[in-house]
């Protein structure tokens, strides 16, 4: 089955600078790559997402990538602010029954 | 939230005992599914449903089973709860045909002692 590795498990950053989480899948099949934004104590929230047949994805201050020959995925925040701080999740669907497989996350921290 | 609720939010149980937990949505979505949440492994689907009646099993489904008897309505059965199933429960729906998108409702804290 598919494989979801995601690094880094944690990422601080200062106000305004930008972050960067990776992701990397195994299944050539996955053609669907969701993000999502979870807060404490709350379901997770799709912030973006991305198809196999597209290289980028840009949506104001979040932007996903995706290398399907290398099979990785990254998520990009610009100017990062304080209500950014969360735990993010990337996933990838073979698209069969919309499947996803996640991976382990990573918390972000915008310190002032 | 999609239109979807979850009950109950929090629940404390002992070993052994039975527990099933209720995903209801109101928007007639076909989809529904089941994930757990744990420290070190992210969510893990645990079973999914394609219409009523309709379900498979997903990556960690031993010691849990669905029932969708009506459209609105995903429930999932611990038939014996055991401490290694102490976990978030998360419910999601796919919004629509045509469309891998998935939205999660708020979530069940389970606890089994």
């Amino acid at each position: 089955g598919e494989n979801v590795e995601q690094h880094p498990s944690t990422l601080s950053v200062q106000e305004g600078d930008s972050a960067v989480i990776k992701c990397t899948y195994s299944d050539s099949a996955s053609n669907y790559f969701p993000w999502y934004k979870q807060e404490l104590g709350k379901g997770p929230q799709l912030i973006i997402d991305i198809r196999s047949n597209v290289g980028e994805k840009k949506d104001q201050r979040i932007a996903v990538t995706l290398n399907k020959t290398a099979k990785h995925f990254s998520l990009h925040i610009t100017e990062t602010q304080p209500e950014d701080s969360a735990v993010y999740f990337c996933a990838a669907s073979p698209g069969t029954a919309s499947k996803l497989t996640f991976g382990t996350g990573t918390r972000l921290q915008v310190t002032l | 939230d999609a239109g979807i609720t979850q009950s109950p939010r929090h629940k404390v149980t002992e070993t052994g005992t039975p527990v099933t937990l209720r995903c209801h949505q109101t928007e007639n979505h076909r989809y529904m599914y089941w994930y757990r949440q744990d420290p070190g492994h992210g969510l893990r689907l645990i079973h999914y449903s394609y219409g009523v009646k309709d379900t498979d099993k997903g990556e960690v489904s031993d010691g849990y089973s669905v029932s969708r008897s009506k459209t609105e309505d995903f429930l999932l059965t611990l038939e014996s709860a055991t401490s290694s199933q102490t976990s978030v429960y998360f419910c999601a729906i796919r919004s629509s045909e045509g469309t891998d998108t998935q939205y999660f409702g708020p979530g069940t804290r389970l606890t089994v002692l």
